[in-house]
């Protein structure tokens, strides 16, 4: 099993510019969720989707965030602007049934917005 | 929206002893309590998870407890090694079906173990 995947695994961008995060669940799983990781924040959750459908947003900071999953095995983080406050490690974790049933992150993708 | 508090924000122990991270959480719909462990650089990793229709689960050197009365649980490391030396998470899970929307994991701010050799 090769667990979540993520891509790409750093990011550097210049303010302003559009950023496309990846991820790619385990296979079978249900349910995808995106999560965000600063010093400050913590983990926090900003989007999660169940059966490629998104269920709660209520997570995603403003209008400039936005996730799609167009299939059971790929999903996308946009941010577009980007903002130099944006900069923070993006995890993509999946699960088979809700939460209760363990969520597995993948290995994070490092954004750093200059 | 549920709010998961977590103490200490650093631990340090000498190996060999035993480490308790404490976490409260808000709301009471809340039925399911992961703990993650993250090494520096890494991805949370899930080490053991407890429901709420359960006090108590062990595995091995890892146990953790519940009190949905206090809205409370924690995790004990005992024989600590020096492998164990990580960042701990706790988190809650409010289900669908409860109407609080997120199924998604809330997760205190982390707790960064030391075990001193």
């Amino acid at each position: 099993d090769a667990g979540v995947i993520q891509s790409p695994r750093h990011e550097v961008t210049e303010m302003g510019q559009e950023v496309t995060l990846r991820c790619k669940p385990i296979s079978g799983h249900d349910y995808l969720f995106w999560y965000r990781q600063t010093m400050m924040r913590g983990l926090e959750l900003l989007i999660y989707f169940n059966n490629n459908v998104p269920i709660d947003d209520s997570g995603m900071p403003e209008d400039r965030f936005s996730a799609k999953m167009p299939n059971a095995s790929f999903s996308t983080l946009k941010i577009q602007p980007s903002e130099p406050r944006d900069s923070a490690v993006y995890f993509c974790a999946s699960s088979l049934g809700q939460a209760s049933k363990g969520q597995y992150f993948g290995p994070g993708t490092r954004l750093t917005v200059t | 929206g549920e709010n998961v508090e977590q103490h200490p924000s650093t631990l340090s122990v000498q190996e060999g002893d035993s480490a308790v991270i404490k976490c409260t959480y808000s709301d009471s719909a809340s039925n399911y309590f992961p703990w993650y462990k993250q090494e520096l650089g890494k991805r949370p990793q899930l080490i053991i998870d407890i429901r709420s229709n359960v006090g108590e689960k062990k595995d091995q050197r890892i146990a953790v407890t519940l009190n949905k009365t206090a809205k409370h649980f924690s995790l004990h490391i005992t024989e600590t090694q020096p492998e164990d030396s990580a960042v701990y998470f706790c988190a809650a899970s409010i289900p669908l079906w409860s109407g609080g929307g997120a199924d998604g994991l809330t997760f205190g701010k982390g707790t960064h173990l030391i075990i001193q050799p």
